[in-house]
């Protein structure tokens, strides 16, 4: 069955420090891989997505993301954290032979400390 | 960029009665919506597939007497929480899908429903 892992329930980073968020998939076919972030009592805002081509997607607010197919991964990376960046991320998975429904990992809540 | 308006934002309702909830495609047709619920500290559940002129597809477990679903028009979807119950308590919100080759999902603002 389709699924989407987001094995770090929580992560704590220093406001300027990196950051990588992971996200392991497993769906049998090429994946529709994104990243949104959900403020508390808020929608989801989109930070990038993957449909094809070069492998590195590079998204809003200085995200990027790398699709690894040998990993069935798609971590999202920010060189530099800033405070306004603390919320939950999400990873999901698209599925195109599943009437386009998204499927979604656990997310993964960013604290970040000055 | 594609935005949808989700209403209402909140609303508290009594045991018993019916809430709907309207999410709008503002500037984009929307051929497809998606309602989720999401409870606190967890991830979204997809409750059903909307799709206009036709019946939406409940995922297994989702009550389609209970979460009666709407797509009458390319930029309107309603979600109706019916005889509605402390235990129906949640986040909801509703993504439509845009068109296209690279198509993106974007997502309403949620509706925190409250029954007393």
């Amino acid at each position: 069955a389709q699924s989407v892992t987001q094995p770090d329930i929580h992560i704590t980073v220093s406001e300027g420090a990196s950051l990588e968020l992971r996200c392991n998939y497993s769906y049998g076919a090429t994946p529709y891989l994104f990243w949104y972030v959900q403020s508390p009592g808020q929608g989801l805002q989109l930070l990038l997505k993957y449909f094809s081509g070069d492998t590195l997607v590079q998204g809003i607010k200085g995200f990027e993301a790398e699709f690894k197919r040998s990993q069935s991964s798609f971590n999202l990376r920010k060189p530099s954290v800033h405070w306004s960046d603390a919320a939950e991320y999400f990873c999901a998975v698209g599925l195109p032979e599943y009437g386009n429904k998204l499927v979604f990992g656990a997310g993964t809540i960013l604290r970040v400390k000055s | 960029g594609a935005v949808v308006s989700q209403h209402p934002s909140w609303v508290i309702c009594k045991s018993g009665t019916s809430v709907k909830i309207e999410c709008r495609s503002l500037d984009f047709q929307a051929t497809t919506m998606f309602w989720y619920r999401q409870f606190p500290k967890q991830s979204l559940m997809l409750m059903a597939t909307s799709n206009e002129g036709s019946k939406a597809t409940y995922e297994q477990g989702v009550e389609k007497d209970k979460f009666l679903i709407n797509h009458a028009s390319l930029t309107l979807s309603t979600l109706t929480v019916t005889s509605a119950h402390p235990e129906d308590s949640s986040f909801y919100i509703c993504s439509a899908r845009e068109q296209g080759v690279n198509y993106g999902y974007t997502f309403g603002s949620g509706t925190r429903l409250t029954v007393v």
